[in-house]
């Protein structure tokens, strides 16, 4: 069964940092673009980046872009976004999701930027 | 960036009945490598994630019920649920992945009248 498992959400004042880390298995996930895709309180789905098969392409959307980092560790199974100088705009539940388009997601983590 | 616009906001239809959501594109996602339409659709319940329905425009992903239907290319799509049933309160998101960045249709909410 495929199963992906975000982590790493919580409370954080502006301008600080978390790192969201999403556990895949069940899938090889090496041979997989993988993204996150955000959701604002009761809002709709915001990509915020990807990054293919052995990180050898990365992209962002522009909102993020110099303060967002994808990553992966394919022997570890696990997708990362190392979030800095969080805004309160990027308050979110951040959902990864499998190739493309989205054909497997997480249960999301929930990232709270406020003072 | 491609814009994806849904119409209408939200609907209600009688069980049984059909609902049409329409999609439109700022340009077009067909690719013409392949000739194929960058489209998807997916539908997102109430605390849970979204839930992959449609690709490629109108293939149906696997599992899905066959009352679930898409259809267009270029620019307008359409999700068709042929008649509906209770299970499919929710909010369907149509999404172009033929260009970056990556971007979502803002949400049609299905519901019960």
């Amino acid at each position: 069964e495929v199963q992906l498992v975000e982590s790493g959400g919580g409370l954080v004042q502006p301008g600080g940092s978390l790192r969201l880390s999403c556990a895949a298995s069940g899938f090889s996930f090496s041979r997989y673009w993988m993204s996150w895709v955000r959701q604002a309180p009761g809002k709709g789905l915001e990509w915020v980046a990807n990054i293919k098969q052995i990180g050898s392409e990365i992209y962002y959307v522009d909102s993020v872009k110099g303060r967002f980092t994808i990553s992966r560790d394919d022997a570890k199974n696990s997708l990362y976004l190392q979030m800095n100088s969080l805004r309160a705009e990027d308050t979110a539940v951040y959902y990864c999701a499998r190739d493309l388009p989205f054909d497997q997601w997480g249960q999301g983590t929930l990232v709270t930027v406020s003072s | 960036d491609i814009v994806m616009t849904q119409s209408p906001d939200s609907l209600a239809v009688s069980l049984g009945e059909r609902a049409t959501i329409n999609c439109k594109s700022s340009q077009s996602v067909l690719y013409s490598s392949n000739n194929k339409d960058y489209l998807a659709w997916y539908q997102q319940k109430p605390g849970q994630p979204p839930k992959l329905l449609i690709y490629w425009a109108s293939t149906r992903e696997s599992g899905v019920p066959a009352r679930f239907s898409g259809s267009g290319s270029g620019t307008d799509f359409t999700l068709t649920i042929s008649s509906l049933q209770a299970e499919d309160v929710a909010v369907y998101y149509c999404h172009q992945y033929v260009s970056i960045p990556l971007t979502f249709g803002g949400g049609t909410k299905v519901e019960i009248k």
